[in-house]
C-alpha cells in the first residue's frame, strides 16, 4: 500500500514554543490530506482538512490561529503548533487520500510532549 | 450525521480461533468503508478498502463484507494468531454530495486481543 511519513515521530518542546509536523505522501499524490489528535485510549479526532493550494477546513472547536496548516504541494503537508502550551500535548496523526480510490493512508503519528 | 458503531468493543480469543467484527453504519448513501488496525502509540494501517459498489474484498486471512442497504459491514479473521492483537477501527466515507463528504467517519473501535 502507499506509504504516509511524519517527521518528527516525537518531540518535547517549552511552554510557550512552536513546534511544525511534517506529513508526506511518498509514493502518491494527494490534494486532500487530513489532521488527526488522539488522546489516550480514545478514538482519532478530526482536526481539519487540508487541500493544495487553498486554506485549510478546521473542524468546529478547533483553533485555526493556534494549528497553522499548510498544504504547499501534492506530497507536503504541515502542521504548526504555535505557542503550545501543556495541554496540547497529544498524539498526532496525518493521512492523505488517494484518488480516484479515495482510499485514506495514515502516517504514524507525532507525539507532542509540552513542559 | 452519519453514526458508526463497531460491536463487540472488546474481544479476547485463544490463538488459532476464527472471528468476526461488527460495524454498522446509519447512512447508507457511502462511497467507501475502510477497515483499518492501530497498535499502541502508532498510527493506522489501512486492511481493506470496500467500495459502495463491492460486496467484499480479501487480503490474506482477511475478509471484509459490506451490505450497504442494511448499513453493515463485517471483518472476518481467519486462524487468529497473537500479533493480530490490536485495535481495529471501521470508517465510512459519505458519497459525493453529502454535506459530510471527503471525510471519513470512524467507529470506536474494537480492541482484540488473541492469546497464546
Amino acid at each position: 500500500g502507499a506509504v504516509v511519513s511524519q517527521h518528527p515521530s516525537w518531540v518535547i518542546c517549552k511552554s510557550g514554543t512552536s513546534v511544525k509536523i511534517e506529513c508526506r505522501s511518498l509514493d502518491f499524490q494527494a490534494t486532500t490530506m487530513f489532521w488527526y489528535r488522539q488522546f489516550p485510549k480514545q478514538s482519532l479526532m478530526l482536526m481539519a482538512t487540508s487541500n493544495e493550494g487553498s486554506k485549510a477546513t478546521y473542524e468546529q472547536g478547533v483553533e485555526k490561529d493556534k494549528f497553522l496548516i499548510n498544504h504547499a504541494s501534492l506530497t507536503l503537508s504541515t502542521l504548526t503548533v504555535t505557542s503550545a502550551h501543556p495541554e496540547d500535548s497529544s498524539f498526532y496523526i496525518c493521512s492523505a487520500r488517494a484518488t480516484p480510490s479515495y482510499e485514506q493512508y495514515f502516517g504514524p503519528g507525532t507525539r507532542l510532549t509540552v513542559t | 450525521k452519519q453514526e458508526v458503531t463497531q460491536i463487540p468493543a472488546a474481544l479476547s480469543v485463544p490463538e488459532g480461533e476464527n472471528l468476526v467484527l461488527n460495524c454498522s453504519f446509519t447512512d447508507s448513501a457511502i462511497y467507501n468503508l475502510q477497515w483499518f488496525r492501530q497498535d499502541p502509540g502508532k498510527g493506522l494501517t489501512s486492511l481493506l478498502l470496500i467500495q459502495s459498489s463491492q460486496r467484499e474484498q480479501t487480503s490474506g486471512r482477511l475478509n471484509a463484507s459490506l451490505d450497504k442497504s442494511s448499513g453493515r459491514s463485517t471483518l472476518y479473521i481467519a486462524a487468529s494468531q497473537p500479533g493480530d492483537s490490536a485495535t481495529y477501527l471501521c470508517a465510512v466515507l459519505l458519497f459525493a454530495g453529502g454535506t459530510s463528504y471527503g471525510k471519513l467517519t470512524f467507529g470506536q473501535g474494537t480492541i482484540l486481543t488473541v492469546h497464546p
